[in-house]
């Protein structure tokens, strides 16, 4: 078993909908959790960063982490087509990261 | 800041040559990455430094790659002989604290 699992996907939803991106993680060492999203050939950057089990909201982004489940999702509201990218959940651990394969999202106009 | 900076952008080789990606991390960070990102395996971790130091090589899939770096500002990944199966997007990574800032990635293909 992999120590962050995400569905790979794709994902494919209208303009407009409320996206709902999960990774479930097995370590339960894990303090942080991060979302980095990246678009088609470039690299990864960092979207949302959380510490504590609860929800974080930044516009139209929020991360939610349930410790107790190891389960962490990161939705997006009124999605735009600016928002297709894939979208990868990330967990600092011993000075380097553990990342989910990542989800493929695309937003139709 | 200019932020991470790889080169080249793209590397087209044929089986057999050498090939060495670069790596300019950002100023002031002591942790630098080397990560291979493909379709069937996504992001893997190759080796990462600390102070200049490897730490963890773990990830380097054979002895035809090896890693360096020199100084604080300068990182090289280089594979001798390349193989087809070598081809991917690989990418360097470096931070202070918790968050890794990505350079843009270098697009390998080994025909």
């Amino acid at each position: 078993q992999k120590e962050v699992e995400q569905d790979p996907g794709p994902l494919s939803v209208p303009e407009g909908a409320i996206v709902s991106l999960n990774c479930t993680y097995s370590n339960s060492a894990f303090q942080y959790f991060m979302w980095y999203r990246q678009y088609s050939r470039k690299g990864p950057e960092l979207l949302m960063y959380t510490y504590s089990s609860g929800n974080k909201e930044d516009g139209r982004f929020t991360a939610q982490v349930d410790k107790s489940s190891k389960y962490i999702s990161l939705f997006i509201r009124d999605s735009q087509p600016s928002d297709s990218a894939t979208y990868l959940c990330a967990m600092p651990f011993n000075n380097d990261m553990r990342f989910g394969a990542g989800t493929r999202l695309t937003v139709k106009p | 800041d200019a932020g991470v900076i790889q080169s080249p952008r793209h590397e087209v080789t044929e089986m057999g040559q050498e090939v060495t990606l670069r790596c300019k991390p950002i100023s002031g960070h002591d942790y630098l990455f080397w990560y291979r990102q493909t379709m069937m395996r996504g992001l893997e971790l190759l080796i990462y430094f600390n102070n200049n130091v490897p730490i963890d090589d773990s990830g380097m899939p054979e002895d035809r790659f090896s890693a360096k770096m020199p100084n604080a500002s300068f990182s090289t990944l280089k594979i001798q002989p390349s193989e087809p199966r070598d081809s991917a997007v690989y990418f360097c990574a470096s931070k202070s604290t918790d968050t890794q800032y990505f350079g843009p990635g270098t697009r390998l293909t080994v025909l």
